[in-house]
């Protein structure tokens, strides 16, 4: 498969929990990583692999996979965390590189 | 500290050659465990990566971009470059935010990711 789909956007409101989900037939043989990017600015690395966090992403931003389908999970929603998020993996041969068509994350 | 930069045209005409340089300092390219990549993004729209360079110089394409992309890298000014052809005029992706970024990518890791990013360059395509 050639494609990664995400839902255009999500909103949760101020202190809940929201996860976002990202579908591809080559998760299910590749980790998924995901990025969020605030208007103006470059995206940021926020998981990699298997659910490993860069310094200083805080511990409430997780991510989990299962068969096609990979999850971001952001716990006690903060208005900070109110930006778009993409998705990223391999193609289902390993040799190139597929991003998602991004989830704009409201914080109500 | 790992820091890109990158520099270019801002506006280049249709059927032009875009060429864009991304300066690294911080870390030095040449060193293995590393990718060097171009990724872009559209106005208002997603992300799309264009292709990556390793520090021995090979390198791997968005097929959809491979006929028209070079990356390549000069280790001497610890610098990584794409040429991108036939640039196309608006309602396309050639305008863009060209960003560079240091690219995880290797065989036996079952994954792929960006893990530091330059701020971009926006590059409009217009006569």
């Amino acid at each position: 498969s050639s494609e990664l789909t995400q839902d255009p956007a999500v909103s949760v409101a101020l202190g809940q929990t929201v996860t976002i989900t990202c579908q591809g037939d080559s998760l299910r043989s590749y980790y998924v990583s995901w990025y969020q990017q605030k208007p103006g600015q470059a995206p940021r690395l926020i998981i990699y692999g298997k659910n490993n966090r860069p310094s200083g992403i805080p511990d409430r931003i997780s991510g989990s996979s299962s068969g096609n389908t990979a999850s971001l999970t952001i716990t006690g929603a903060q208005a900070e965390d109110e930006a778009d998020y993409y998705c990223n993996s391999r193609d289902s041969s390993g040799d190139h590189v597929l991003f998602g068509g991004g989830t704009k994350l409201t914080v109500l | 500290q790992l820091q890109l930069q990158e520099s270019g045209p801002g506006l280049v005409k249709p059927s032009e050659t875009l060429s864009l340089t991304c300066t690294v300092s911080g870390y030095s390219i040449n060193r293995s465990s590393y990718y060097w990549a171009w990724i872009r993004q559209p106005p208002g729209k997603g992300l799309e990566w264009i292709g990556s360079v390793y520090y021995s110089g090979s390198s791997f394409y968005n097929p959809s971009l491979k006929s028209r992309v070079t990356i390549s890298m000069d280790t001497s000014r610890n610098q990584i470059s794409l040429k991108l052809t036939s640039m196309t005029a608006a309602d396309t992706a050639d305008t863009a935010v060209y960003y560079c970024a240091r690219h995880e990518h290797c065989d036996n890791c079952y994954s792929s990711y960006f893990d530091s990013w330059g701020r971009g360059i926006l590059v409009t395509v217009s006569s």
